[in-house]
C-alpha cells in the first residue's frame, strides 16, 4: 500500500515565524500537489510539482519536490494567521489515482 | 462560477435513512472523484468516473453506497440506510484525463453529513 507520511501532523507558531512541513513516501508519484483546507471547506489546491528537484513559489510559500519525486516539502516564510489550515499533500501516480497524506495540522498564533 | 459544485452543502439525517449528494464538475473535466473525510484525517477514496464509466471503487464503498454519472457530467452518490458511522465530509473532486499525467485534482466544497 502506498503511504504518503506528512509531519509535523500538528504545529503551532508565532506569527512572523518560518516553518517547513514535509511530505515523504516510498513510492515515486508522477506529480504531487499540495492543497489548503480549512474546517468545513473543501481542499484547496495550491501547487502542483512534476519535475524532481523542481521549486515553485508562491508569494511565502516555497515548494520542492524531492529529487526521486518521492518527498515534498512546503515552507512558510514570515507566518500569518491566514496561513492557518489543514496542509494536504497527494501525489498522483501514472494512473492518476491520487494518495493523499493524513495533513499537517498548522496554527498561527497572534 | 466554474469550479466543482456540491449540493447540499450540509445534510442531518436519522440513522436509516436513505441520502443523496450531487457533484457538478468543471465542466471541461471528464474525471470525477468521490471521497470520504472524517475529522483529522485526509480524504479517503470511494469511487471515480472517467466519463460515464465508473472504473474504480474502493472497499471503503460498501453495498450501501451507489454512485452513478449518467451522462458524463454531474454525479450523484447515494447512501441507503444509513449509519452514525456514516457521519463525514463528502468530498468531490474532477481532472482531466488529459493533464499529461500531473493528475491535478480540483475539489468541490463537500457535503457535510451527520446521521443522528
Amino acid at each position: 500500500t502506498q503511504l504518503l507520511e506528512q509531519s509535523p501532523q500538528f504545529l503551532s507558531i508565532q506569527e512572523g515565524e518560518n516553518l517547513t512541513v514535509y511530505c515523504n513516501s516510498s513510492s515515486v508519484f508522477s506529480s504531487l500537489q499540495w492543497y489548503r483546507q480549512e474546517p468545513g471547506e473543501g481542499p484547496v489546491l495550491l501547487v502542483t510539482v512534476v519535475t524532481g528537484g523542481e521549486v515553485k513559489k508562491l508569494k511565502r510559500l516555497t515548494f520542492q519536490f524531492g529529487d526521486a519525486r518521492k518527498d515534498s516539502s512546503l515552507h512558510i516564510t514570515a507566518a500569518q494567521t491566514g496561513d492557518t489550515g489543514l496542509y494536504l499533500c497527494a501525489g498522483a501516480r501514472r494512473d492518476d489515482k491520487i494518495i493523499f497524506g493524513k495533513g499537517t495540522r498548522l496554527h498561527i498564533l497572534p | 462560477d466554474t469550479g466543482v459544485s456540491q449540493n447540499p452543502r450540509h445534510k442531518i439525517t436519522k440513522r436509516g435513512q436513505n441520502v443523496t449528494f450531487r457533484c457538478d464538475p468543471i465542466s471541461e473535466h471528464n474525471r470525477l472523484y468521490w471521497y470520504r473525510q472524517t475529522l483529522g484525517q485526509g480524504p479517503e477514496f470511494l469511487t471515480y468516473f472517467q466519463n460515464e464509466a465508473q472504473l474504480e471503487k474502493s472497499r471503503l464503498l460498501s453495498d450501501r453506497f451507489s454512485a452513478e454519472r449518467p451522462k458524463g457530467s454531474f454525479s450523484t452518490l447515494e447512501i441507503q440506510r444509513t449509519e452514525q458511522g456514516d457521519s463525514a465530509m463528502y468530498l468531490c473532486a474532477s481532472s482531466s484525463q488529459w493533464s499529461g499525467g500531473r493528475g491535478t485534482q480540483y475539489f468541490g466544497p463537500g457535503t457535510r453529513l451527520l446521521v443522528l
